[in-house]
């Protein structure tokens, strides 16, 4: 089965400079990879995902990218605030068609923003 | 919105005893799930339903069964609790072939004494 990467597990970066967030995943198969943020107490939450067909997708301050070669994805995010401590999973799914029981999550980053 | 609501936020359990842990969506989709969160593990998905009556086992199922008895409820239950099975429990929604969205409840924290 699909086995997905994720690292760094803990990040901390300044207020205001840029994180990255890796991962590796395993099953050629795999074309859909979403990114989930789940705040302090609160339910993980999609705030991004690509499919294998894009290399890169934006949403205002974050980012996600693609390469498919390889067979890793990473998550970008610009201008880092407060709001964006979270943990983050990355994800990886060999068919969307069939439902989301073949999604495979990463184990999870840890970002913390230092004031 | 979407809304899946689970019953409990916090359960403390025996060691033996039998868990309900019960999931309820109000929109009438057919596909739910159960994952298992654990720090360092990530979402580990235990069990699925894509209909009434219809169960599948996920990646981590041993020590879990599933009840879909109507489309809009969800029952995991631990038939013999242990203490490896304390945990923060997540039902989902969604994660369809059009919409591979997932939508989480809040999460139940059971502990295992």
């Amino acid at each position: 089965g699909e086995n997905v990467e994720q690292h760094p597990s803990t990040l901390s970066v300044q207020e205001g400079d840029s994180a990255v967030i890796k991962c590796t995943y395993s099953d050629s198969a795999s074309n859909y990879f979403p990114w989930y943020k789940q705040e302090l107490g609160k339910r993980p939450q999609l705030i991004i995902d690509i499919r294998s067909n894009v290399g890169e997708k934006k949403d205002q301050r974050i980012a996600v990218t693609l390469n498919k070669t390889a067979k890793h994805f990473s998550l970008h995010i610009t201008e880092t605030q407060p709001e964006d401590s979270a943990v983050y999973f990355c994800a990886a799914s060999p068919d969307s068609g069939g439902g989301a029981d073949g999604l495979t999550f990463g184990k999870g980053t840890h970002l913390i923003i230092q004031p | 919105d979407v809304k899946v609501t689970q019953s409990s936020r916090y359960l403390v359990k025996r060691t033996g005893e039998k868990v309900f842990l019960e999931c309820v969506q109000d929109m009438d989709h057919e596909n739910m799930f159960w994952y298992r969160q654990d720090p360092g593990l990530g979402l580990r998905l235990i069990y699925f339903s894509y209909d009434v009556k219809m169960k599948e086992k996920g990646d981590i199922p041993e020590g879990y069964s599933v009840s879909r008895e109507k489309k809009e409820r969800f029952s995991l239950i631990l038939e013999s609790a242990s203490t490896n099975q304390t945990s923060m429990y997540l039902c989902a929604w969604g994660g369809t072939a059009t919409n591979e969205k997932l939508f989480f409840g809040s999460g139940t924290q059971l502990s295992v004494l």
